[in-house]
């Protein structure tokens, strides 16, 4: 079991562009939550997805970020039109269920130049 | 709503000593709660999950204890390694199904 695969682990996107994050659970894990963490700063919830449901998004920014997990393939984060602000590391986590502990990725940094 | 804080903010002690983390939360209607070791630009990685009908958990030298009609949690950490020096985290799971953080202890281990 390879754990919470997060790809790229760096990235570096111009102001204005695009920023798509991948990340696959674990296997046989169906809830994935999404983190960001800035600079000195603690870990932020943005959203939680089950397979093709966006269970709460609560935590993320209502404009320019989506997120989704489809029935096949990884969850994306996807920032449009970055800005200096969304320079951060991005963590994903999955579970199997409810309260059973999370398993994190090793995160992707985005900076914004 | 849920508030994790976590005491100190950074700790320096010298190798082979014992330490104690703390960590408080203010809604202790929780499914569990959960320490985490980060390094410098890195991920996190799980040290011990204790659910709320448990009082503690043990794993080698870590010893983690909670305490949910108070609110709180320790991390004990036994005969301490610079290996050891990196940032804590705790963070519980509410009932909504969100993991909320506390900012950390930075933990530097004096060689």
């Amino acid at each position: 079991n390879a754990g919470v695969m997060q790809n790229p682990r760096h990235l570096v996107r111009r102001r204005g562009q695009e920023a798509r994050l991948r990340c696959s659970p674990m296997k046989g894990h169906s809830h994935v939550y999404w983190y960001r963490q800035l600079p000195e700063e603690g870990l932020k919830f943005m959203v939680y997805l089950q397979k093709e449901n966006i269970i709460d998004e609560s935590g993320m920014p209502k404009e320019r970020f989506s997120a989704e997990f489809p029935k096949e393939g990884p969850s994306i984060l996807r920032i449009q039109q970055v800005v200096r602000g969304d320079s951060a590391a991005y963590f994903c986590a999955s579970s199997p269920r409810d309260n059973y502990g999370y398993t994190f990725g090793s995160g992707t940094r985005l900076t914004v130049v | 709503k849920q508030e994790v804080t976590q005491i100190p903010a950074a700790l320096s002690v010298p190798e082979g000593e014992n330490l104690v983390l703390n960590c408080s939360f203010t809604d202790s209607a929780i499914y569990n709660l959960q320490w985490f070791r980060q390094d410098p630009g890195k991920g996190l990685t799980s040290l011990l999950l204790i659910q709320s009908s448990q009082r503690e958990q043990t794993s080698g030298r870590l010893n983690a204890s909670l305490d949910k009609s108070s609110g709180r949690s320790t991390l004990y950490i036994a005969a301490s390694q610079p290996g050891d020096s990196a940032t804590y985290l705790c963070a519980v799971e509410n009932r909504d199904d969100k993991i909320i953080f506390g900012k950390g202890t930075r933990l530097h281990i004096l060689p």
